[in-house]
């Protein structure tokens, strides 16, 4: 069975940094492209990043980007979110997703419960 | 603003057939495969289309198709257990990202 497990999130200041990490079984690991999605409360869902099967090629939506990194452990099955400069509109639940493919251009099949990051002021 | 277009709200009743839509253009709806997404009360969300692809367990009462830059999501004999925000999603190729519908809230009377 395919499972992704988020962790890393909570309570971080304004300005601060927080790592948030998703350990992904039941699957090659390796062999998937993997995302990171948002939902800010009350709100629809918003791209962050994404990464190819082998870390080479990363992308990352406009409001992240510079701010924001993405990497992956293959040894570990492990995808992370490297997230600094935090500010109150980073606030949101973090769902990481299973590409359906090795790049990153085709859509996901699986998803985590998520995480949630809350930013004080 | 959202960089596709979906219905605020759609609704049905029980047996019914609904269809909603998701209109994008030629750098992400026209070139790549679309990703339909279904979130109940806000809790995770669950893919019941990617493609041409049912993902396994869900029901055929789904369907997708798409025609030059809509996409569509097909849902025959609603069930009070299909009420949820449905989103739709696919790769924009002249943002390098992700782009998602503002979502469509499907009500099942």
């Amino acid at each position: 069975e395919v499972q992704l497990v988020e962790s890393g999130g909570g309570l971080v200041q304004s300005g601060g940094s927080l790592r948030l990490s998703c350990a992904g079984s039941g699957f090659i690991f390796s062999n998937y492209a993997m995302h990171w999605v948002r939902q800010a409360p009350g709100k629809g869902l918003e791209y962050v990043s994404g990464i190819g099967d082998n870390g080479e090629h990363t992308y990352y939506a406009k409001s992240v980007k510079d701010r924001f990194t993405i990497s992956r452990d293959n040894s570990k099955n492990t995808l992370y979110l490297q997230m600094g400069s935090l500010r109150s509109d980073d606030l949101a639940v973090y769902y990481c997703a299973r590409g359906t493919g090795i790049v990153v251009v085709t859509p996901v099949d699986y998803w985590g419960q998520g995480t949630l990051v809350s930013v004080s002021s | 603003q959202s960089s596709l277009t979906q219905e605020a709200s759609v609704s049905g009743t029980v047996g019914q057939k609904v269809t909603l839509s998701c209109t994008g253009n030629n750098n992400n709806i026209g070139s790549f495969a679309v990703g339909w997404y279904q979130q109940i009360s806000h809790g995770a969300p669950k893919t019941v289309m990617f493609g041409n692809f049912l993902p396994s367990g869900i029901p055929d009462r789904f369907s997708g198709s798409k025609s030059g830059t809509t996409a569509s999501l097909t849902i025959s004999g609603l069930r009070p257990e299909d009420e949820a925000d449905y989103y739709c999603s696919t790769w924009d190729y002249s943002l390098s990202a992700w782009v998602f519908g503002g979502g469509t809230k499907l009500t099942v009377l």
